[in-house]
């Protein structure tokens, strides 16, 4: 079974703080992907990667960063953390290709104070 | 651009009961593809089936059955017989295009609690 791993399920930060959030899989996929879910939305993408070193933006990029320098690791950075950014946090991944499916992580719930 | 509409908020119904979760989508590409994902209170999300454009076929695994129905653009979700453990939040999600690394559309998601 495809594992995609975030790091922390639960994270309190201050405002202002600069802000990692982690995600490993190992499957090999080359796709992944960052969403953020907030109640009546649904999940919406911040960014995404077709490949290491490679990064496009979502449809909400702004306030987020990201990197992804090993296949199997996705990072998402806050580069200074508000309080709007309070929220779930889910990565995951997919083989490329005929629209594969994702492979969500846990998720990680960050409050922002 | 690309809407996914779950109307549905929230539904409860009690064990046993059939219920039908919605699913209303909008797109200008004629090669789409149309996903649900169940998500627990664990929180991960799980795939639950994939449908491309081209195949209007119903399709049911055990309890669950999809209805695609292109002349209204909905993609409904049923389940036969519900069970309390079918409680979660489901989410359909569309996205356009063959190749590459799609980009899902997300609705915004039906709570299902089924009680006992």
């Amino acid at each position: 079974d495809v594992k995609v791993t975030q790091s922390s399920r639960y994270l309190v930060k201050r405002t202002g703080e600069k802000v990692f959030l982690e995600c490993v899989q190992d499957m090999d996929h080359e796709n992944m992907f960052w969403y953020r879910q907030d109640p009546g939305l649904g999940l919406r993408l911040i960014y995404f990667s077709y490949d290491v070193k490679m990064k496009e933006k979502g449809d909400i990029p702004e306030g987020y960063s990201v990197s992804r320098e090993k296949k199997e690791r996705f990072s998402l950075i806050l580069e200074s953390a508000s309080t709007n950014q309070t929220s779930m946090y889910l990565c995951a991944s997919s083989q490329q290709g005929e629209n594969s499916p994702l492979h969500f992580g846990n998720g990680t719930r960050l409050t922002v104070t | 651009a690309q809407k996914v509409t779950q109307a549905q908020t929230e539904i409860s119904v009690v064990e046993k009961e059939d219920v039908t979760l919605d699913c209303v989508y909008e797109t200008r590409d004629t090669t789409y593809y149309l996903f649900w994902y169940k998500q627990p209170p664990s929180g991960e999300l799980v795939f639950l089936i994939r449908r491309n454009s081209f195949d209007e076929q119903n399709e049911i695994s055990g309890r669950y059955s999809w209805n695609f129905q292109k002349s209204t653009s909905s993609f409904n979700f049923t389940i036969t017989a519900s069970q309390v453990v079918d409680s979660a939040v489901y989410f359909c999600a569309l996205s356009e295009g063959l190749q590459g690394a799609q980009k899902l559309v997300f609705g915004q998601g039906t709570r299902l609690t089924i009680n006992p």
